[in-house]
């Protein structure tokens, strides 16, 4: 079946330092979804991305959906403390057109 | 107010009993998903539903069953044939999956079986 890389698979950062993480697929997606998820909770949508070349931005989150439709990026400016989870990238499209997950990049902040 | 919910949020089962894990929306979404989440696993569909009385199977389906009544709800019974049903479950629904558009959460449920 389709998969999704999605990496790093964990970051230790300083607080204050951006973060970039990425997602690419061997398959084209027509939508492109970030999550944040806090331990014990369900995922919340931070960005929905639906045009190659798209880039959007969500306060200090910015992520842009591939020219060739097959990765997308999600930067984080300026973190802080509540940043801290793990990151998921979703993409939509494939020949079931139900949503496929990367398995998630977990961030740590130090203040 | 619109959402998803999921109940109950931790749940404790016997080995060799089924179990069903509710999820009701009011979004008016046509599509429904189930998926499992384990430590460092990212989220593994079940099943997902793209309108009532139809629904479709994941990539880990065996030992799960699901029904699609209702528009608004998509319960999960874990059976007893699920070899290892210890898991955080996360239900999703979104408008059409045509639509490309986004899917929102429910808030998990944690199943433990002892």
């Amino acid at each position: 079946g389709q998969q999704l890389n999605q990496s790093p698979q964990s970051m230790f950062i300083q607080e204050g330092e951006d973060v970039s993480m990425n997602c690419t697929s061997s398959s084209i997606f027509n939508t492109w979804l970030w999550y944040k998820q806090d331990p014990g909770e369900g995922p919340v949508l931070l960005i929905a991305l639906y045009k190659a070349g798209e880039l959007t931005s969500n306060g200090r989150l910015t992520a842009q959906f591939g020219i060739t439709r097959k990765d997308s990026f999600l930067n984080i400016s300026a973190s802080i403390p509540s940043d801290v989870g793990i990151y998921f990238c979703a993409g939509q499209g494939g020949s079931q057109g139900n949503l496929i997950f990367g398995k998630g990049t977990k961030l740590s902040v130090k203040p | 107010d619109g959402g998803i919910t999921q109940s109950p949020k931790y749940l404790f089962r016997k080995e060799g009993q089924n179990v069903t894990l509710s999820c009701e929306q009011n979004l008016n979404h046509d599509a429904m998903y189930w998926y499992r989440q384990d430590p460092g696993q990212g989220l593994r569909l079940i099943y997902y539903s793209q309108i009532v009385n139809d629904f479709q199977k994941g990539d880990i389906a065996e030992g799960y069953s699901v029904s699609r009544e209702k528009k608004e709800s998509f319960p999960l019974t874990v059976t007893s044939a699920q070899k290892n049903p210890t898991a955080f479950y996360l239900c999703a629904s979104s408008p059409p999956l045509w639509s490309g558009a986004e899917a929102f959460f429910g808030q998990g449920t944690r199943l433990t079986v002892v």
